[in-house]
């Protein structure tokens, strides 16, 4: 069976800490990792991740996959409130549907 | 363009009737899905459709039905609602085909907020 597994559930922080947010995967065919930010309403994208060791980078994100231990990160440097989130890690399957992890709910307190 | 839009936003429903969540989207993706969103569960995916004319189930699907007419519309079909059926329902939608970097980013759209009584 398909797993997704994120950690911490929930992390509380101040402005300016830098957080990992970690996602582990079970899957059948792995094709890619996608990181998304949901706020009140839809998730939005945020990184795909095919090839393991290639750090991607979008401003104070960063995330990288490691395939052989088959797990990926997401690093937020410098946080701000506009940083608090859900963060939900995705897998690509071999039925090229997305399977959710459960997601990481981070708080930045002013 | 719109993206993805779906409607109703809000929707109360009495056990046992039926409903249908209406998404569209107009960015000409092939590949069209339903998930629903309950608190500790993530998203979990109902049914999803590659293009007119397919569809197939996702994890959970029981108590729901698709069609896919068009390449833009993606209805979903409640049968008899259920109180376990509460819950925030999304409608993404990204290209099929495996070319370019980008392939597998689903567009979502806003949600419709369903409690069944």
């Amino acid at each position: 069976e398909d797993k997704v597994v994120q950690s911490p559930l929930s992390l509380v922080v101040h402005e300016g800490d830098t957080v990992t947010l970690n996602c582990s995967y079970e899957v059948t065919n792995f094709r890619s990792l996608l990181w998304y930010k949901q706020e009140k309403k839809a998730p939005t994208f945020l990184f795909m991740l095919t090839s393991s060791g290639i750090e991607k980078k979008s401003g104070r994100l960063s995330s990288i996959l490691d395939k052989k231990e088959l797990f990926s990160i997401l690093n937020i440097t410098a946080t701000q409130t506009g940083d608090s989130a859900i963060y939900l890690c995705a897998v690509v399957t071999g039925a090229n549907n997305l399977f959710f992890g459960t997601g990481t709910r981070l708080t930045v307190i002013p | 363009n719109a993206g993805v839009t779906q409607t109703p936003k809000f929707q109360v429903l009495k056990t046992g009737q039926s409903m249908t969540l209406q998404c569209a989207q107009d960015m000409n993706h092939e590949y069209m899905s339903w998930y629903r969103q309950d608190p500790g569960m993530g998203l979990r995916l109902i049914h999803y459709s590659v293009g007119a004319g397919i569809t197939d189930q996702g994890e959970v699907p029981n108590g729901y039905n698709v069609s896919r007419s068009t390449t833009e519309d993606f209805p979903l079909r409640l049968l008899s609602a259920a109180p376990s059926q509460t819950s925030v329902y999304f409608c993404a939608s990204r290209t099929s085909g495996l070319a370019g970097g980008r392939s597998y980013e689903q567009y979502f759209g806003p949600g419709t907020r369903l409690t069944v009584t």
